[in-house]
């Protein structure tokens, strides 16, 4: 078990740009979730997905985000046309249906810097 | 609608001081309980959860929360600080969904 990685743990873009991370969960894990962290703050819920079915998606995440997880294992997320208020540290997480904890375990996290 | 509150966005404490750590939550069903710690630069780390078993619950670390119902609270105590324990800590609800709260964190300084 490896825990949960994300890649890249860093990213310089200049507004306007497109990025795209991404996250590889524990890999029995079914459920995968994106997090949103800004400076002083928790994380904040983005989408969740139950192995490929995005099942939520938070008011917060606009028209210009989109996230994947195509076989039920790795998810990306994309930003589009990124803006100065998309800077955040971007926190991927897993857990396993079942277990009737609720448990997340974390990623390190992708930080976005947007220029 | 669930949320959390942490008193305090700084706490400053003596090293073998006690730690506390105050959360308060809100919740219509029985929630969930977690407390995450995080080092700079990295993601979540779970000290400890309340999943409506023994309402004092025993994380790694030595810390300890306590689950009271009455005050709707879900404090995180250590005996003993140590420089190691400097970081900011989470308090987070879930009421068996999939979605889970965090409150906006708590920075715990350990004075030498």
């Amino acid at each position: 078990d490896t825990g949960v990685s994300q890649d890249p743990r860093h990213k310089i873009t200049k507004r306007g740009q497109n990025v795209t991370f991404r996250c590889d969960p524990i890999s029995e894990h079914n459920r995968l979730y994106w997090y949103r962290q800004t400076l002083g703050q928790g994380p904040e819920f983005l989408t969740y997905f139950q192995n490929e079915a995005q099942l939520e998606k938070s008011r917060l995440l606009s028209d210009r985000f989109s996230a994947e997880r195509p076989k039920g294992s790795f998810s990306t997320l994309e930003i589009q046309r990124t803006e100065q208020g998309d800077s955040a540290m971007y926190l991927c997480a897993s857990s396993l249906e079942g277990t009737g904890t609720y448990e997340q375990y974390f990623g390190p996290g992708t930080r976005l810097t947007v220029t | 609608a669930q949320s959390v509150t942490q008193l305090g966005s700084h706490v400053s404490v003596s090293e073998g001081a006690l730690v506390l750590l105050r959360c308060n939550y809100s919740s219509s069903v029985p929630p969930y309980l977690f407390w995450y710690v995080q080092y700079p630069n990295q993601g979540l780390q779970l000290l400890l959860k309340y999943t409506s078993a023994a309402t004092l619950v025993k994380g790694i670390n030595g810390f300890e929360a306590e689950f009271k119902k009455s005050e709707t609270s879900f404090h995180l105590t250590k005996p003993s600080a140590h420089m190691s324990d400097a970081a900011e800590y989470f308090c987070a609800v879930d009421t068996g969904g999939f979605k889970t709260i965090f409150g906006a964190g708590t920075r715990l300084f350990v004075k030498a």
